[in-house]
């Protein structure tokens, strides 16, 4: 069973511009999270998606949105980038939900603000 | 305020085993206990996960005291492969990552 994938795995952006990542859950999971890893911050929540809805969300400011598809996928978009964007961003399924199932993570995309 | 709370870090030589302790004063009554292993730019991998008493698998155990205010994770006989951050998490809606416990395994 194939795991799950992100894309890109490294991005380079500038101030202000705004990025879209994207995350393919493993079969059959309907839950997707997204997390920030920073060296700072470590792990942080962003937020949940389960049926395309967003189910909940961390302590992020409007500028990191999310949505899923109905095939489960999942794509970030966080606009107006700034410096303290750059970061680790992990996407992670779970077949039920991230409180109650286990979450199997992605490799992460690399995101670099310059 | 910290739902787990880890040591920092840890050294380790290989062929040892390594316990390494997590305090989860607040666990709820339905939550599991989980151990992710992370590597340097990677997402984290699912390693063990618990509810009460002992768990073991091909990797690690995990020991869980009847008051399920700690767990334990341990594993057998490192190799400097194991030179990882281990995370502890508690489930539920609440659920979030620690600082982990940055292990170095030497040889």
């Amino acid at each position: 069973k194939a795991g799950v994938t992100q894309t890109p795995r490294y991005l380079i952006k500038t101030r202000g511009q705004q990025v879209t990542l994207s995350c393919s859950p493993i079969s059959g999971h309907r839950s997707v999270s997204w997390y920030q890893q920073t060296p700072g911050q470590g792990l942080q929540f962003l937020f949940e998606y389960f049926s395309e809805t967003q189910r909940n969300k961390g302590n992020f400011p409007g500028r990191f949105s999310g949505r899923q598809f109905s095939n489960s996928r999942s794509e970030m978009n966080v606009s107006t980038l700034e410096l303290g964007d750059s970061a680790l961003y992990l996407c992670a399924s779970s077949l039920g939900g991230r409180d109650t199932d286990t979450q199997y993570f992605g490799p992460g995309t690399r995101l670099t603000v310059l | 305020l910290a739902k787990t709370t880890q040591p920092i870090s840890m050294d380790s030589y290989e062929g040892q085993e390594v316990n390494i302790t997590c305090s989860h004063n607040n666990i709820a009554t339905n939550d599991y206990i989980t151990w992710y292993q992370q590597f340097p730019s990677q997402g984290p991998r699912f390693i063990i996960q618990g509810y009460k008493t002992k768990v073991t698998n091909e990797v690690a155990s995990l020991f869980i005291p009847a008051d399920r205010k700690s767990s334990t994770l341990s594993l057998p006989r490192v190799s400097l492969s194991d030179t990882a951050v281990y995370y502890c998490l508690v489930g539920g809606n609440d659920m979030r990552f620690g600082a982990g416990t940055r292990l170095t395994v030497k040889p």
